[in-house]
């Protein structure tokens, strides 16, 4: 199993372009999620879902927008890309919702906005 | 929300030391995982642990869901543990919240 995959695993964007980034898996699982790392804040939760279909905010959505078409595809879509969005981005899925079974991890994608 | 604290921030270990890592929380969940970021950014599920104790070779977990804690403990450590840890917490399904991590560092 390939388990999360996210694409590309690199990306230079100039500020006010919109690009989306990819992430699928194929564990069937219902619950999929996008985080952001910045140097000393950890991980904050930009948006999750539940489901297909179903999608919502977590601590820092703003400037993201997200789908949930399959359950296995869960891109996240940068509108306007701002240098604060320069950060290294996680997806990650499980089997139950939110944190009720180990989440998985895919390996990033480190995003730099010029 | 829910405060997530660890403890403590940095850690710097010999090879074949023992540690132990915390993390507090601030209110009620009904769900705690522990996690290793390896020095490449990969991001590793080392338990699921809501409550109760674990033990995965040299690693073991315990939390006090009562008490608003959990342990995580690194026997033997090794140049391969190095990493940040983190702990995250969530209640009643929704999503992990994150804490800030342990960076350990462990020299041969």
């Amino acid at each position: 199993n390939a388990g999360v995959t996210q694409t590309p695993k690199f990306q230079v964007l100039k500020t006010g372009q919109s690009m989306t980034l990819q992430c699928a898996q194929d564990m069937n699982h219902e619950y999929m999620s996008w985080y952001r790392q910045d140097p000393g804040m950890g991980l904050r939760l930009i948006h999750y879902s539940v489901g297909a279909g179903i999608t919502d905010q977590g601590e820092v959505p703003n400037g993201y927008n997200v789908s949930r078409s399959t359950t296995e595809d869960f891109p996240l879509r940068l509108l306007s890309a701002a240098p604060s969005q320069t950060s290294v981005y996680f997806c990650a899925s499980s089997a139950g919702q939110g944190g009720n079974s180990p989440l998985h991890f895919g390996n990033g994608t480190r995003l730099t906005v010029t | 929300g829910i405060q997530v604290e660890q403890s403590p921030p940095d850690l710097i270990l010999q090879e074949g030391a023992n540690s132990t890592l915390r993390c507090n929380f601030s209110d009620s969940v009904n769900n705690l995982q522990w996690f290793h970021q390896n020095p490449w950014g990969q991001l590793i599920n080392l338990f699921y642990i809501p409550s109760g104790t674990k033990q995965n070779g040299r690693l073991s977990a315990t939390t006090v869901a009562t008490e608003r804690y959990s342990l995580l403990y690194i026997s033997s450590s090794q140049t391969t543990d190095s990493g940040v840890y983190f702990c995250a917490v969530s209640w009643a399904g929704t999503a992990l919240i994150f804490g800030k991590g342990t960076t350990l560092s462990v020299s041969s």
